[in-house]
C-alpha cells in the first residue's frame, strides 16, 4: 500500500500567520488517466474528517480561499495565507489514486 | 448535498463479527466508489476497504485481509462491510465514505472486548 508521509506532525502557529504542511508519497500519485487523485482533510476533535482540497488544488464547496493546495507526483503542500482560531484541529492527506486508499500519519494544528 | 448513516457498531467479544450497515442518500450512490475507514481512539483515519461503482472489483488494506468483506447493494442505497475474527486492537469508530472522501457519515463504533 502507498504511504503518505506528513511533516510537521505537530505545527504551532499565530493567528493571522501563514501555515504550510507536506505530504510526500511512497510512489507517484498520476493514475493511468493522467489525473492525480490526491485530497487533504481536516478533522476537530468528536468530528468526522473534512475534505478541503480534492485532486492536489481544487477547493471544496464553502472552504475559504485562505486554504490552497499544490504539488505533483510525489510531493504536495497545503498552505494556508493566515491561520485563524477555527483552523485548529489535525489535518491528514489522503490518496486514492492506488487503493486502498491511504493516509498521511495527520498534523495537529496548534494555534 | 448527499449523506450516509452508518449502523451496526457495538460492543463485541475477541474472535466475534459484525456486519456494518451504510444507508446512502442525497447523491448518485449508484455512481460512486464507496470506502469504509476506521480511527482507533487517539489515531489517524484508516482507509480499510474500497469497492467499485457495481461491486465488482474490492481493495483491502493488508493488515485486515482475510477478515473483510465489503458489498453494496445499489437497488437499496447500502453499504455494507463484515469483519470477522475481531480483536482489541480493531477497536474503533468506522466511517463510510465516498471514494474521495466528499461525504462521510458520523461514524459507528466498535469496540471488541471481553
Amino acid at each position: 500500500d502507498v504511504v503518505l508521509t506528513q511533516s510537521p506532525l505537530s505545527l504551532p502557529v499565530t493567528l493571522g500567520q501563514p501555515a504550510s504542511i507536506s505530504c510526500r508519497s511512497s510512489q507517484s500519485l498520476v493514475s493511468s488517466d493522467g489525473n492525480t487523485f490526491f485530497h487533504w482533510f481536516h478533522q476537530r476533535p468528536g468530528q468526522s474528517p473534512r475534505r478541503l482540497i480534492y485532486k492536489i488544488s481544487n477547493r471544496d464547496s464553502g472552504v475559504p480561499d485562505r486554504f490552497s493546495g499544490s504539488g505533483s507526483g510525489t510531493d504536495f503542500t497545503l498552505k494556508i495565507s493566515r491561520v485563524e482560531a477555527e483552523d485548529a484541529g489535525v489535518y491528514y492527506c489522503m490518496q486514492s489514486t492506488h487503493l486502498p486508499s491511504t493516509f498521511g500519519q495527520g498534523t495537529k494544528l496548534e494555534i | 448535498e448527499g449523506q450516509l448513516v452508518e449502523s451496526g457498531g457495538g460492543l463485541v467479544q475477541p474472535g466475534g463479527s459484525l456486519r456494518l450497515s451504510c444507508a446512502a442518500s442525497g447523491f448518485m450512490f449508484s455512481n460512486s466508489y464507496m470506502a469504509w475507514v476506521r480511527q482507533a481512539p487517539g489515531k489517524g483515519p484508516e482507509c480499510v476497504a474500497n469497492i467499485n461503482e457495481d461491486g465488482s472489483q474490492t481493495f483491502y488494506v493488508d493488515s485486515m485481509k482475510g477478515r473483510l468483506t465489503i458489498s453494496r447493494d445499489n437497488a437499496k442505497n447500502f453499504l455494507y462491510l463484515e469483519i470477522s475474527s475481531l480483536r482489541a486492537d480493531d477497536t474503533a469508530v468506522f466511517y463510510c465514505t465516498t471514494g474521495w472522501g466528499k461525504i462521510w457519515g458520523q461514524g459507528t463504533m466498535v469496540t471488541v472486548s471481553s
